[in-house]
């Protein structure tokens, strides 16, 4: 079955700065990846998502990126502010009927120091 | 536009008791999951369903069940309660695509604690 692996476990970057964060995927027939972010006590919220057919994808300050060669993908966020601490979870998705569930990372606790 | 709905929001078990965790969702969406989330291991799903009468095993279907007799409820059970079922519940459910799911709306979370 399908299994996604999230790194880092942790991150802290400085305000302004950038962040990145890293999944694999195992199933190669997996074709949905989307991002959520979960802030303390609140239950998960998309924030971006990408398809197999497309190599890259941005939105404002966030964008992810694709290698289905590599099978992985990566969430950017630029100009990090304190409002983007949260936990982040990548998420996998094999696309057809019978076997259209989502898998999820282990998430990543960013932290944005002032 | 209540969007995905759990039922409770806390709950207190002694081990071996049992109960029924209900997901309610408004959207008319095919697909439902049920995830466990605990420090360190993100969100594990237990199982879900694409449409209405069905229902599969995730990663961690052991000491659960479910059921999804109407489209718009999804139904955890736990038959005998133990510590290590002491969790945060999610539910969530999404839309069906040809190409299959798309974003997943999550309920607000049930604490289950196992004593």
């Amino acid at each position: 079955g399908e299994n996604v692996e999230q790194h880092p476990s942790t991150l802290s970057v400085q305000e302004g700065d950038s962040a990145v964060i890293k999944c694999t995927y195992s199933d190669s027939a997996s074709n949905y990846f989307p991002w959520y972010k979960q802030e303390l006590g609140k239950r998960p919220q998309l924030i971006i998502d990408i398809r197999s057919n497309v190599g890259e994808k941005k939105d404002q300050r966030i964008a992810v990126t694709l290698n289905k060669t590599a099978k992985h993908f990566s969430l950017h966020i630029t100009e990090t502010q304190p409002e983007d601490s949260a936990v982040y979870f990548c998420a996998a998705s094999i696309g057809y009927s019978s076997a259209s569930k989502i898998i999820f990372g282990s998430g990543t606790r960013l932290s944005i120091r002032p | 536009n209540a969007g995905v709905t759990q039922t409770p929001k806390f709950r207190v078990l002694k081990t071996g008791q049992s109960m029924t965790l209900l997901c309610a969702q408004d959207m008319n969406h095919e697909y439902m999951y049920w995830y466990r989330q605990d420090p360190g291991m993100g969100l594990r799903l237990i199982h879900y369903s694409v449409g209405e009468g069905t229902t599969a095993k995730g990663e961690v279907p052991d000491g659960y069940n479910v059921s999804r007799l109407k489209k718009q409820n999804f139904l955890l059970g736990l038959e005998s309660a133990a510590p290590s079922q002491t969790s945060v519940y999610f539910c969530a459910s999404s839309y069906n695509r040809d190409s299959g799911p798309t974003e997943a709306f999550f309920g607000q979370g049930t604490r289950l604690t196992v004593v």
